[in-house]
């Protein structure tokens, strides 16, 4: 069935690179996404790559598609605390409108 | 300023008792969503409406019943048959363009 798996915890330094991984299983998803989410808060959209893309950059943030590999990585450059949070990515499923996320990473940045 | 509001933003409610969360959104969007949110889980569909009157269960849908009267709203009922209410709820909704889904900022629910 359709799953979608994210290693649960990273932990960088400030003002390095993060990279946030996943991996899903439906091949024929037309987007894949990510998400951020602060405490006690809903899902914000951060970007978003179509499946005949295989880089997107959107200022701090790169999203790199392996699609033989089925699987899909956020970098974000020069990681600032703010950025400290939890990240999902989301595939569109085969149902109509419906999106299967991952169970999020969380990013914890220390100085 | 167009988007999703969910009230109240903390909820709370002794064993037995139904409750309604509330979910608005002013983007015209047609889908509507309801996940539930368990420390340190991802996200798991309740409900799904994808038109005024008509919705689906989604993988959880046991204990919950919800309601698509208007295109802008989306309730959802947590009754007293949901062996474990308490979590955190997120109402989304979306186009058809990307399918990408713009969510509100939650309600915690806490059932003692």
């Amino acid at each position: 069935g359709e799953d979608v798996e994210q290693s649960l915890f990273l932990s960088v330094r400030e003002g390095d690179s993060s990279v946030i991984n996943c991996t899903y299983t439906d091949s024929s998803s037309t987007y894949l996404y990510w998400y951020k989410q602060e405490p006690g808060a809903g899902l914000q959209l951060l970007t978003y790559i179509f499946s005949n893309m295989d880089m997107k950059q959107d200022q701090r943030l790169t999203v790199l598609l392996n699609k033989k590999d089925k699987h899909l990585s956020l970098r974000i450059a020069d990681t600032q605390t703010g950025d400290s949070a939890i990240y999902f990515c989301a595939e569109v499923s085969g149902g109509y409108n419906k999106l299967i996320f991952g169970a999020g990473t969380r990013l914890a940045v220390h100085p | 300023d167009g988007g999703i509001t969910q009230s109240p933003k903390y909820l709370f409610r002794k064993e037995g008792q139904n409750v309604t969360l509330s979910c608005e959104q002013n983007l015209n969007h047609d889908a509507m969503y309801w996940y539930r949110q368990d420390p340190g889980q991802g996200l798991r569909l309740i409900y799904y409406s994808q038109i005024v009157n008509d919705f689906q269960k989604g993988d959880i849908a046991e204990g919950y019943s919800v309601s698509r009267e208007k295109k802008e709203s989306f309730p959802l009922t947590v009754t007293s048959a949901q062996k474990n209410p308490t979590a955190f709820y997120l109402c989304a909704s979306s186009t058809d363009k990307r399918y990408e889904q713009y969510f509100g900022p939650g309600t915690r629910l806490t059932v003692t």
